[in-house]
Protein backbone atom coordinates (compact mmCIF):
# COMPACT_ATOMS: atom_id res chain seq x y z
CA UNK A 1 0.00 0.00 0.00
CA UNK A 2 1.16 3.22 -0.88
CA UNK A 3 1.72 5.69 2.02
CA UNK A 4 3.18 9.28 2.48
CA UNK A 5 5.27 10.56 5.48
CA UNK A 6 5.79 14.14 6.16
CA UNK A 7 8.58 14.85 8.79
CA UNK A 8 8.19 17.04 11.29
CA UNK A 9 4.45 17.78 12.41
CA UNK A 10 5.21 21.61 13.28
CA UNK A 11 8.25 23.92 11.45
CA UNK A 12 8.94 27.75 13.06
CA UNK A 13 11.06 29.51 10.65
CA UNK A 14 11.66 33.84 10.70
CA UNK A 15 9.91 35.68 7.98
CA UNK A 16 12.67 36.04 5.09
CA UNK A 17 14.32 32.61 6.02
CA UNK A 18 14.19 29.04 3.69
CA UNK A 19 10.97 27.15 4.14
CA UNK A 20 11.95 23.57 3.99
CA UNK A 21 9.17 21.16 4.23
CA UNK A 22 9.47 17.32 4.04
CA UNK A 23 7.80 15.10 2.76
CA UNK A 24 8.86 11.02 1.49
CA UNK A 25 6.85 8.25 -0.09
CA UNK A 26 6.50 4.69 0.07
CA UNK A 27 6.01 2.81 -3.45
CA UNK A 28 7.46 0.48 -5.63
CA UNK A 29 5.92 2.52 -8.81
CA UNK A 30 6.37 6.43 -8.49
CA UNK A 31 3.33 7.91 -7.97
CA UNK A 32 2.20 11.45 -8.77
CA UNK A 33 2.90 13.82 -6.54
CA UNK A 34 1.11 16.97 -4.51
CA UNK A 35 1.50 19.62 -2.16
CA UNK A 36 -1.62 21.34 -0.74
CA UNK A 37 -1.90 23.95 1.50
CA UNK A 38 -4.77 24.58 4.14
CA UNK A 39 -5.35 27.84 5.75
CA UNK A 40 -7.51 27.62 9.37
CA UNK A 41 -11.26 26.49 8.67
CA UNK A 42 -10.70 26.21 4.85
CA UNK A 43 -10.41 23.40 2.43
CA UNK A 44 -7.29 22.60 0.46
CA UNK A 45 -6.03 24.30 -2.20
CA UNK A 46 -3.14 22.71 -4.71
CA UNK A 47 0.48 23.80 -4.62
CA UNK A 48 2.10 22.31 -7.05
CA UNK A 49 2.37 18.43 -8.99
CA UNK A 50 4.70 16.17 -9.70
CA UNK A 51 3.41 14.23 -12.82
CA UNK A 52 6.85 12.91 -14.33
CA UNK A 53 7.58 15.37 -16.65
CA UNK A 54 10.64 17.47 -14.73
CA UNK A 55 11.88 16.62 -11.34
CA UNK A 56 11.80 20.07 -10.46
CA UNK A 57 8.44 21.25 -10.19
CA UNK A 58 7.56 24.92 -9.39
CA UNK A 59 4.28 25.65 -7.74
CA UNK A 60 2.01 29.22 -6.80
CA UNK A 61 3.16 31.54 -3.97
CA UNK A 62 7.13 30.66 -5.03
CA UNK A 63 7.04 27.12 -3.57
CA UNK A 64 8.66 23.96 -5.42
CA UNK A 65 9.82 20.93 -5.02
CA UNK A 66 12.00 18.31 -6.06
CA UNK A 67 11.40 15.11 -6.86
CA UNK A 68 14.10 12.43 -6.11
CA UNK A 69 13.60 9.01 -6.67
CA UNK A 70 16.94 7.60 -5.40
CA UNK A 71 15.62 9.20 -1.93
CA UNK A 72 12.18 8.90 -2.28
CA UNK A 73 11.14 12.34 -1.42
CA UNK A 74 9.13 15.65 -2.57
CA UNK A 75 10.40 17.81 -0.04
CA UNK A 76 8.90 21.37 -0.40
CA UNK A 77 10.63 24.92 -0.62
CA UNK A 78 10.18 28.30 -0.75
CA UNK A 79 13.94 30.73 -0.62
CA UNK A 80 11.89 33.34 1.88
CA UNK A 81 9.15 32.69 4.06
CA UNK A 82 6.35 35.44 3.84
CA UNK A 83 3.94 35.84 6.89
CA UNK A 84 1.25 34.82 4.75
CA UNK A 85 3.00 31.48 4.06
CA UNK A 86 1.37 30.03 7.97
CA UNK A 87 -0.69 27.54 7.41
CA UNK A 88 -0.98 23.89 7.47
CA UNK A 89 1.00 21.80 4.20
CA UNK A 90 -0.54 18.47 3.21
CA UNK A 91 1.73 16.10 0.71
CA UNK A 92 -0.05 13.57 -1.12
CA UNK A 93 0.40 10.35 -3.08
CA UNK A 94 -1.94 9.02 -6.01
CA UNK A 95 -1.21 6.23 -9.23
CA UNK A 96 -2.36 8.53 -11.95
CA UNK A 97 -2.41 12.13 -12.80
CA UNK A 98 -6.18 12.28 -11.93
CA UNK A 99 -5.27 12.05 -8.49
CA UNK A 100 -7.55 9.02 -8.34
CA UNK A 101 -7.34 8.55 -4.73
CA UNK A 102 -5.29 10.44 -2.87
CA UNK A 103 -3.25 9.41 -0.12
CA UNK A 104 -2.48 12.07 2.59
CA UNK A 105 1.06 12.89 4.64
CA UNK A 106 0.03 13.83 8.24
CA UNK A 107 0.62 17.86 7.38
CA UNK A 108 3.07 20.20 8.55
CA UNK A 109 1.85 23.38 10.60
CA UNK A 110 4.43 26.13 9.63
CA UNK A 111 4.99 28.90 11.32
CA UNK A 112 6.37 32.63 10.40
CA UNK A 113 8.23 34.23 13.13
CA UNK A 114 8.26 37.91 12.13
CA UNK B 1 -12.56 27.92 -12.97
CA UNK B 2 -13.27 24.61 -11.03
CA UNK B 3 -14.55 26.01 -7.89
CA UNK B 4 -16.38 24.12 -5.60
CA UNK B 5 -18.53 25.10 -3.17
CA UNK B 6 -19.57 23.43 0.32
CA UNK B 7 -22.65 24.32 2.29
CA UNK B 8 -23.33 25.24 4.92
CA UNK B 9 -19.51 25.96 6.16
CA UNK B 10 -20.53 24.95 9.97
CA UNK B 11 -23.30 23.33 12.10
CA UNK B 12 -24.08 22.87 15.68
CA UNK B 13 -26.77 20.28 16.41
CA UNK B 14 -28.05 17.97 18.62
CA UNK B 15 -27.35 14.31 19.15
CA UNK B 16 -29.60 12.19 16.94
CA UNK B 17 -29.94 14.64 14.75
CA UNK B 18 -29.53 14.17 11.05
CA UNK B 19 -27.53 16.53 8.80
CA UNK B 20 -26.65 17.32 4.86
CA UNK B 21 -24.06 18.46 3.96
CA UNK B 22 -24.10 19.60 0.18
CA UNK B 23 -21.04 20.06 -2.27
CA UNK B 24 -21.26 21.49 -5.56
CA UNK B 25 -19.23 22.55 -9.06
CA UNK B 26 -19.52 25.66 -10.06
CA UNK B 27 -18.37 26.14 -12.91
CA UNK B 28 -17.35 22.61 -14.07
CA UNK B 29 -19.59 18.80 -14.27
CA UNK B 30 -18.14 16.49 -11.96
CA UNK B 31 -18.31 12.77 -12.66
CA UNK B 32 -16.57 11.99 -9.73
CA UNK B 33 -17.05 13.68 -5.79
CA UNK B 34 -14.86 12.71 -3.18
CA UNK B 35 -15.41 13.20 0.69
CA UNK B 36 -12.72 13.02 3.17
CA UNK B 37 -13.01 14.13 7.20
CA UNK B 38 -10.30 15.72 9.01
CA UNK B 39 -10.05 15.72 12.93
CA UNK B 40 -8.51 18.49 14.86
CA UNK B 41 -4.64 18.18 13.94
CA UNK B 42 -4.92 15.51 11.75
CA UNK B 43 -5.00 14.57 8.16
CA UNK B 44 -7.36 14.16 5.42
CA UNK B 45 -8.72 10.57 6.00
CA UNK B 46 -11.39 9.74 2.53
CA UNK B 47 -14.39 8.67 3.09
CA UNK B 48 -15.89 7.65 0.48
CA UNK B 49 -16.13 7.96 -3.53
CA UNK B 50 -18.79 9.45 -5.17
CA UNK B 51 -19.83 8.92 -9.09
CA UNK B 52 -22.63 10.81 -10.38
CA UNK B 53 -25.36 8.08 -11.12
CA UNK B 54 -24.28 5.29 -9.06
CA UNK B 55 -23.83 4.05 -5.70
CA UNK B 56 -20.34 5.58 -3.34
CA UNK B 57 -17.93 3.24 -3.05
CA UNK B 58 -16.78 3.34 1.21
CA UNK B 59 -13.55 3.66 2.34
CA UNK B 60 -12.72 0.20 4.85
CA UNK B 61 -14.10 1.55 8.52
CA UNK B 62 -16.87 3.66 7.09
CA UNK B 63 -20.53 2.94 7.93
CA UNK B 64 -22.53 3.48 4.99
CA UNK B 65 -25.38 3.65 6.60
CA UNK B 66 -24.17 6.03 8.64
CA UNK B 67 -22.79 8.14 6.28
CA UNK B 68 -25.42 8.27 3.00
CA UNK B 69 -24.22 10.00 -0.13
CA UNK B 70 -26.00 11.08 -3.18
CA UNK B 71 -24.76 12.22 -6.16
CA UNK B 72 -27.77 12.41 -8.29
CA UNK B 73 -26.27 15.00 -10.60
CA UNK B 74 -23.17 16.05 -12.01
CA UNK B 75 -22.94 19.21 -9.95
CA UNK B 76 -23.97 18.00 -6.49
CA UNK B 77 -23.07 15.84 -3.98
CA UNK B 78 -24.73 15.01 -0.83
CA UNK B 79 -23.57 13.72 2.49
CA UNK B 80 -25.75 12.75 5.39
CA UNK B 81 -24.47 12.34 8.75
CA UNK B 82 -27.73 9.98 9.93
CA UNK B 83 -28.08 9.78 13.83
CA UNK B 84 -25.20 11.79 14.80
CA UNK B 85 -23.44 11.49 17.92
CA UNK B 86 -20.66 13.51 19.36
CA UNK B 87 -18.00 11.54 17.85
CA UNK B 88 -19.09 12.32 14.55
CA UNK B 89 -18.00 15.92 15.44
CA UNK B 90 -15.30 16.71 12.60
CA UNK B 91 -14.33 18.58 10.06
CA UNK B 92 -15.88 17.37 6.52
CA UNK B 93 -14.20 18.53 3.18
CA UNK B 94 -15.75 17.15 -0.33
CA UNK B 95 -13.50 17.44 -3.67
CA UNK B 96 -14.61 17.45 -7.73
CA UNK B 97 -12.81 16.72 -10.60
CA UNK B 98 -13.90 16.62 -14.08
CA UNK B 99 -13.19 12.98 -15.20
CA UNK B 100 -10.15 10.89 -15.01
CA UNK B 101 -7.43 12.44 -15.47
CA UNK B 102 -8.21 15.68 -13.80
CA UNK B 103 -6.99 17.11 -10.91
CA UNK B 104 -9.43 17.05 -7.68
CA UNK B 105 -10.99 20.57 -6.50
CA UNK B 106 -11.49 21.48 -2.55
CA UNK B 107 -14.20 22.84 -0.90
CA UNK B 108 -13.96 24.57 1.68
CA UNK B 109 -15.03 22.32 4.10
CA UNK B 110 -18.25 21.97 6.89
CA UNK B 111 -17.20 21.67 10.46
CA UNK B 112 -19.88 19.32 12.51
CA UNK B 113 -20.15 20.08 16.08
CA UNK B 114 -22.52 17.41 17.89
CA UNK B 115 -23.99 18.97 21.25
Amino acid sequence: AQSVTQLGSHVSVSEGALVLLRCNYSSSVPPYLFWYVQYPNQGLQLLLKYTSAATLVKGINGFEAEFKKSETSFHLTKPSAHMSDAAEYFCAAAKGQGAQKLVFGQGTRLTINP
Amino acid sequence: GAVVSQHPSRVICKSGTSVKIECRSLDFQATTMFWYRQFPKQSLMLMATSNEGSKATYEQGVEKDKFLINHASLTLSTLTVTSAHPEDSSFYICSARRGSNQPQHFGDGTRLSIL
